[in-house]
């Protein structure tokens, strides 16, 4: 299995609203990161785990929350975001944090 | 500051002709550098990197790329362009450090291929 999984596809989501992103990879890498890309821009990174623990956080505001439950799934808890907030989360996995990064299809995210 | 530049926002290229997107990067030390294709709506897939030893690269889809350490530039080369080419081509550059990675992004550069 040589890929990155992002679930769901597509989401829609008022202000109010809690959900939650997931990512999955069985290539036995052991960093994984969150971008956020809005339309027309590059992906800007948010997060960064290595080892499953948080090694880089990019001044993201807290109605994102990262979690990291093992080597293989990357979550991203959304919680009152804002329109905004609207884009397409790219997760990424990589070998060890200083190899290329490999992303998955993303998620793209409609905040109402 | 580290940056990444591509120069050229859009470009068309006819089927079947030679392409060159160009990257430019700012950094001080010897870099990690990458390309990145995106197709619209989707995530990115690695084309190529260089990190060290041969500064010409060979990708994936019969793509290339050069380092030139003394112009800073890194620019993305395929002999005969193909429809399905067309996409986002995004130049990156990787800041390593203990902590983890940051790949510094260009602004992209848009092929559209002509028939």
């Amino acid at each position: 299995d040589t890929e990155v999984t992002q679930t769901p596809k597509h989401l829609v989501m008022g202000m109010t609203n809690k959900k939650s992103l997931k990512c999955e990879q069985h290539m036995g890498h052991r960093a994984m990161y969150w971008y956020k890309q809005k339309a027309k821009k590059p992906p800007e990174l948010m997060f960064v785990y290595s080892y499953e623990k948080l090694s880089i956080n990019e001044s993201v505001p807290s109605r994102f929350s990262p979690e990291c439950p093992n080597s293989s799934l990357l979550n991203l808890h959304l919680h009152a975001l804002q329109p905004e907030d609207s884009a397409l989360y790219l997760c990424a996995s990589s070998r060890d944090i200083n190899n290329e990064q490999f992303f998955g299809p993303g998620t793209r995210l409609t905040v109402l | 500051a580290q940056s990444v530049t591509q120069p050229d926002i859009h470009i068309t290229v006819s089927e079947g002709a030679s392409l060159e997107l160009r990257c430019n990067y700012s950094y001080g030390a010897t870099p990690y550098l990458f390309w990145y294709v995106q197709s619209p709506g989707q995530g990115l897939q690695l084309l190529l990197k260089y990190f060290s030893g041969d500064t010409l690269v060979q990708g994936i889809k019969g793509f290339e790329a050069e380092f030139k350490r003394s112009q800073s530039s890194f620019n993305l080369r395929k002999p005969s362009v193909h429809w399905s080419d067309a996409a986002e081509y995004f130049c990156a550059v990787g800041l390593f450090n203990q902590a983890g990675t940051a790949l510094i992004f260009g602004k992209g550069t848009t092929l559209s291929v002509s028939s």
